[in-house]
């Protein structure tokens, strides 16, 4: 059973717009949620980060928000820039006996085009 | 510039070879983890690491061996390893304390089994 789910394999925008992608999950014990961007032939790189306790997280061009009743989270990009075209994962985290588990999405490829 | 810095990049191998990959991080990080990823999939937590001392072992196969010498190394050791076991396999490090943290991920170590 998936427990977080990136239902969009792929998204296209133009530049300059606003890209948002999505993230579902099912543990409910999840209370620490990332997103990675991953290039090709390289490892993830850790892009933003929401803990349970906040619906909303800001760092420059990038913004998390996450509905905790709708077991849900989304990641804007604003605007979007060419050099953003990556695969971008969802990731949650459980807290298991005080070593953390990280659980991903199989992934959205993002497409900014010029 | 990844801060987990992992080797060899590329790894050929036999099914009765022994070969180990190494992970080296000199954040001060305390928690290391292993993870694989297979083609097209997310990455797949393996085992995690805590102070040195193993916390989270998936029910990884035992011809996968981790092994935390001190804080700044993680290995994972190769024995008899079967073709499906061919994948990414990725090293992250995290700070331990109070509030979560993000995994930093090295860019892996491509591993082929013949």
């Amino acid at each position: 059973d998936q427990q977080v789910k990136q239902n969009s394999p792929s998204l296209s925008v133009q530049e300059g717009r606003i890209s948002i992608l999505n993230c579902d999950y099912t543990n409910s014990m999840f209370d620490y949620f990332l997103w990675y961007k991953k290039y090709p032939a390289e490892g993830p790189t850790f892009l933003i980060s929401i803990s349970s306790i906040k619906d909303k997280n800001e760092d420059g061009r990038f913004t998390v928000f996450l509905n905790k009743s709708a077991k849900h989270l989304s990641l804007h990009i604003v605007p979007s820039q060419p050099g953003d075209s990556a695969v971008y994962f969802c990731a949650a985290s459980e807290d298991q006996g005080g070593s953390e588990k990280l659980v991903f999405g199989k992934g959205t490829k993002l497409t900014v085009n010029p | 510039d990844t801060e987990v810095t992992q080797t060899p990049k590329h790894l050929v191998m036999g099914m009765t070879n022994k070969k180990s990959l190494k992970c080296e991080q000199h954040m001060g990080h305390r928690a290391m983890y292993w993870y694989k990823q297979k083609a097209k999939k997310p990455p797949e937590l393996m085992f995690v690491y805590s102070y040195e001392k193993l916390s989270i072992n998936e029910s990884v196969p035992s011809r996968f061996s981790p092994e935390c010498p001190n804080s700044s190394l993680l290995n994972l050791h190769l024995h008899a390893l079967q073709p499906e076991d061919s994948a990414l396999y990725l090293c992250a490090s995290s700070q331990r304390g109070e509030v979560h943290q993000p995994q930093h991920f090295g860019d892996g170590t491509r591993l082929s089994i013949l």
